[in-house]
């Protein structure tokens, strides 16, 4: 098992541009999330899906898009990047609805908007 | 609204001297409470659960305990390789259980 992967590990942009984080669970997990990581913030929820097809608000959504078109899969897009969208940013997945809820964290990706 | 406390925000030790790393949570009804570790560029990684006060749970030099208001995590005989980031998160009963999490103790243990 792969557990939670996540493309690419590292990129930079310019102000304006766009681009798709892809993350991926090989558990058949039923909820997956994103979060951004700054010094001193700690993980912030940007958005979450409790199954395909679903998508929902986290703490700190402006400026991001989600999709979960397959159980697998959750897409986070920035449609038009800023430099405040610097950051780390990890995927997670968990069970869901069940006792055993602990996530699962995928290595990060290190987004530089210049 | 759910809040997490995690105290100190960093913590020094020399290998061998025990301590302990405190979370504190606010919320409507405890579904179970997380402890994870975050080494430096990597994500977190899973490491407690606990579910009702009174409960502990122990890993090699790690013992998690929760009572009503708090979690605290006691760290015995710390070694450098305890060195990393400890993250709590709460998760509410009833509503969508989606976890809180506190912004974390940075430990780091000198040899």
């Amino acid at each position: 098992n792969a557990g939670v992967t996540q493309t690419p590990k590292f990129r930079v942009l310019k102000t304006g541009q766009s681009m798709t984080l892809l993350c991926a669970q090989d558990m058949n997990h039923e909820y997956m999330y994103w979060y951004r990581q700054d010094p001193g913030m700690g993980l912030r929820l940007i958005h979450y899906s409790v199954g395909e097809g679903t998508t929902a608000k986290g703490e700190v959504p402006d400026g991001y898009n989600v999709s979960r078109l397959k159980k697998q899969n959750f897409l986070l897009g920035l449609e038009s990047a800023a430099p405040s969208q610097t950051s780390v940013y990890f995927c997670a997945s968990s069970y869901g609805q069940t006792s055993y809820n602990e996530q699962f964290f995928g290595p990060g990706t290190r987004l530089t908007v210049l | 609204e759910d809040q997490v406390t995690q105290s100190p925000e960093a913590l020094r030790l020399q290998e061998g001297e025990s301590s302990s790393l405190n979370c504190s949570y606010t919320v409507s009804g405890l579904r179970g409470l997380f402890w994870y570790r975050q080494d430096p560029g990597k994500g977190p990684e899973f490491l407690f659960t606990l579910y009702s006060a009174g409960e502990e749970k122990e890993k090699e030099r790690l013992k998690a305990t929760l009572t009503k208001k708090e979690s605290f995590l006691h760290i015995t005989a710390p070694k450098p390789e305890d060195s990393a980031t400890y993250l709590c998160a709460v998760q509410a009963s009833g509503g969508s259980y989606i976890p809180t999490f506190g912004r974390g103790t940075s430990l780091i243990v000198h040899p």
